[in-house]
């Protein structure tokens, strides 16, 4: 079946401009996680969606980082007046969670490339 | 101090070598762990979750010392297309769900 897809795959903007990344999870998986990976960085937490649940933005690293889950599936997330150091690949997971708020694996998107010139 | 630490390499292993890779994490009270792999350019994969008791699965064994808070990954008869980057990844509590933190990862490259 489908996995976890991304666009753009690639984004290249300026220095103040807004962006916006979508993710499309796993058909049935409720659980989004979004991530960015700066170069030679681990995997840093933005922000996690589980059902009709009020969101987990406690990793979103300003004000100007966003991010909305309609209808439960296809998520954007959203850079505003981005700066330099927001250049990063941004990932994103789903899973299907099990009984006791547990997660289940996460699987991955092929991630979306941000340069901020 | 950070929350998963790993070496990050990188291991450079003729084909064939046994390579092991070491893992450090500071919250005891995480309560699962996991072995991702990821391809230069590539999104991470689950490579195999870590049991207390050990696990193996084929050429690949990782273990887990919650006493030192420590996790290992070895990989027996190394092949070319073991090159990657080995991210440790422990999961813990965090505001009522289960967050993943990912170590930084270590680098292998197999060589003929």
């Amino acid at each position: 079946g489908a996995g976890v897809s991304q666009s753009p795959s690639n984004k290249v903007t300026e220095k103040g401009k807004d962006v916006e990344l979508r993710c499309d999870p796993i058909s049935g998986h409720t659980a989004l996680y979004w991530y960015r990976q700066s170069l030679g960085q681990g995997l840093e937490f933005l922000i996690y969606f589980q059902g009709n649940s009020a969101p987990d933005k406690s990793g979103l690293p300003s004000d100007r980082f966003s991010a909305e889950r309609t209808g439960g599936s296809v998520s954007t997330l959203t850079i505003q007046r981005t700066q330099q150091e927001d250049s990063a690949v941004y990932l994103c997971a789903s899973s299907f969670p099990l009984a006791g708020g547990i997660t289940d694996t996460q699987y991955f998107g092929p991630g979306t490339r941000l340069t901020v010139l | 101090r950070k929350e998963v630490e790993q070496d990050p390499g990188p291991f450079n292993v003729p084909e064939g070598a046994t390579v092991a890779f070491n893992c450090t994490y500071s919250n005891s009270a995480s309560q699962s762990f996991f072995w991702y792999r990821q391809d230069c350019r590539k999104e991470p994969k689950l490579l195999m979750s870590v049991y207390s008791s050990g696990n193996e699965d084929g050429r690949f064994t990782a273990q887990l010392n919650r006493a030192s808070q420590y996790i290992s990954l070895l990989i027996r008869d190394s092949k070319l297309s073991d090159s990657a980057t080995y991210l440790c990844v422990v999961k813990g509590m965090n505001t009522g769900f289960q967050k993943l933190v990912f170590g930084t990862g270590t680098r292998l490259l197999v060589s003929p």
